[in-house]
C-alpha cells in the first residue's frame, strides 16, 4: 500500500531536549516536505527536498533540521525544541511537477512543555 | 508569488443541501490547483485537481470543483452534503518557480454539516 509514515504520532518532551521526528514513503517520491499545523495559521512548510542530498528552507525553518540521505527518508530535527514549536506536523511526498498531488503521513502532534 | 485565499473559516451546512467552500487563487502562468480534506486525527487526503481542460472537476467522494479564470476562483462543491463530510478542507496551489517547488495552502475551511 502506498503511503507516508511518521513516528511518532504523539510526543511529549521538555525545553531543549534534542528529538527526531521520521517520515519514510514507499512511492520512490523525489519530493518530500515537513509541514506544522496551527490553529488559524493553516499549513507552513518548515523544510522540503527535491532530491536525495537536496534540501531547501521553507517559509518556518528557524530551529529545525532535516536531512535527505535515502531517497524514502526525511527526518525532521529539533535540536533544542522550545515550547513554540509545539505543533502538529505532517510529512508528505509526490513526485515532481506542478500537477501532482502529495501524499500526507497521519501527523505528529508534539508538545514541549 | 503564488497564493490561494480561503475567505471563509468555517461553513455550515444542512445535511442533503448543496455545499460550497470557497478558494481564490493568485498565479502567474497556468494554475495548478488542488483540493485535500483532513478529517479528525488524520492527515490531508487528495481530493481533486485542476490542471487543464474541463472547468469542473470530478473528485473523490462526490465532490468537484469549478475553475472560473475570470474570477481566478476554484470553488468546491457537492451538491447533496452528508454528516461525513463534516472535516478541514484546503485549497492549494504548486508553486514551481526557478529551483524552487513548493506546495502553497490556504488557511483551510471547517465545514460542518449539520444531522
Amino acid at each position: 500500500e502506498a503511503q507516508v509514515t511518521q513516528n511518532p504520532r504523539y510526543l511529549i518532551t521538555v525545553t531543549g531536549k534534542k528529538l527526531t521526528v521520521t517520515c519514510s514513503q514507499n512511492m520512490n517520491h523525489e519530493y518530500m516536505s515537513w509541514y506544522r499545523q496551527d490553529p488559524g495559521l493553516g499549513l507552513r512548510q518548515i523544510y522540503y527536498s527535491m532530491n536525495v542530498e537536496v534540501t531547501d528552507k521553507g517559509d518556518v525553518p528557524e530551529g529545525y533540521k532535516v536531512s535527505r540521505k535515502e531517497k524514502r527518508n526525511f527526518p525532521l530535527i529539533l535540536e533544542s525544541p522550545s515550547p513554540n514549536q509545539t505543533s502538529l506536523y505532517f510529512c508528505a511526498s509526490s513526485t515532481r511537477g506542478l500537477h501532482t498531488e502529495a501524499f500526507f503521513g497521519q501527523g505528529t502532534r508534539l508538545t514541549v512543555v | 508569488a503564488q497564493s490561494v485565499a480561503q475567505p471563509e473559516d468555517q461553513v455550515n451546512v444542512a445535511e442533503g443541501n448543496p455545499l460550497t467552500v470557497k478558494c481564490t487563487y493568485s498565479v502567474s502562468g497556468n494554475p495548478y490547483l488542488f483540493w485535500y480534506v483532513q478529517y479528525p486525527n488524520r492527515g490531508l487526503q487528495f481530493l481533486l485537481k485542476y490542471i487543464t481542460g474541463d472547468n469542473l472537476v470530478k473528485g473523490s467522494y462526490g465532490f468537484e470543483a469549478e475553475f472560473n479564470k475570470s474570477q481566478t476562483s476554484f470553488h468546491l462543491k457537492k451538491p447533496s452534503a452528508l454528516v461525513s463530510d463534516s472535516a478541514l478542507y484546503f485549497c492549494a496551489v504548486r508553486d514551481y518557480m526557478n529551483r524552487d517547488d513548493k506546495i502553497i495552502f490556504g488557511k483551510g475551511t471547517r465545514l460542518h454539516i449539520l444531522p
